[in-house]
């Protein structure tokens, strides 16, 4: 079975622009998680999502949304680039919102 | 949430059994806990999950004592490429998928 992807691996944009990631969850996993890694803060939770509804959110500023579409796949998007959003974004699927968690590999933006 | 506290770091020889604790001195009655691997630049990979006593896989066995205040990673004779980052996380067993990770274990494997 395919793990989960994510595209691009690689981005790279300036100050103020707005920026969409996607996540393509392992087949049958209804579930999806987004997080942010970044040195100084470590890895954070950002949002949940289970049948196209968001179950959790964490403690990020309303520029940083998502959503989950009926074939269980899921964007985020982050408007209003700044500095600080360079970071190693991670989704991670699961059967449901209680089953183990597993990652993909990441996607890498940074923001000049 | 359950705070979960390990070492900050590690160091081993290949060969050897490398052995990571982990304290979660709240955790609750419904929780699991559950052990990521990280490479550099990399998603956490699963590693191993556990309620109590000891669980085992063909990667690592987990050693939870009776108050389940604690836990043990356990990796049998490490090699060179099992040089990652490893946390350590309490699962809230009724709160979906909300992962609170720590700073993990950064451990080195040395030849």
């Amino acid at each position: 079975k395919a793990g989960v992807t994510q595209t691009p691996r690689y981005l790279i944009k300036t100050r103020g622009q707005q920026v969409t990631l996607s996540c393509s969850p392992i087949s049958g996993h209804r579930s999806v998680s987004w997080y942010q890694q970044t040195p100084g803060q470590g890895l954070q939770f950002l949002f949940e999502y289970f049948s196209e509804t968001q179950r959790n959110k964490g403690n990020f500023p309303g520029r940083f949304s998502g959503r989950q579409f009926s074939n269980s796949r899921s964007e985020m998007n982050v408007s209003t680039l700044e500095l600080g959003d360079s970071a190693l974004y991670l989704c991670a699927s699961s059967l449901s919102p209680q089953e183990t968690q597993y990652f993909g590999p990441g996607t890498r933006l940074l923001v000049l | 949430l359950a705070k979960t506290t390990q070492p900050i770091s590690m160091d081993s020889y290949e060969g050897q059994e490398v052995n990571i604790t982990c304290s979660h001195n709240n955790i609750a009655t419904n929780d699991y806990i559950t052990w990521y691997q990280q490479f550099p630049s990399q998603g956490p990979r699963f590693i191993i999950q556990g309620y109590k006593t000891k669980v085992t896989n063909e990667v690592a066995s987990l050693f939870i004592p009776a108050d389940r205040k604690s836990s043990t990673l356990s990796l049998p004779r490490v090699s060179l490429s099992d040089t990652a980052v490893y946390y350590c996380l309490v699962v809230l067993g009724d709160a979906g998928n909300m992962l609170t990770f720590g700073g993990g274990t950064r451990l080195m494997v040395k030849p």
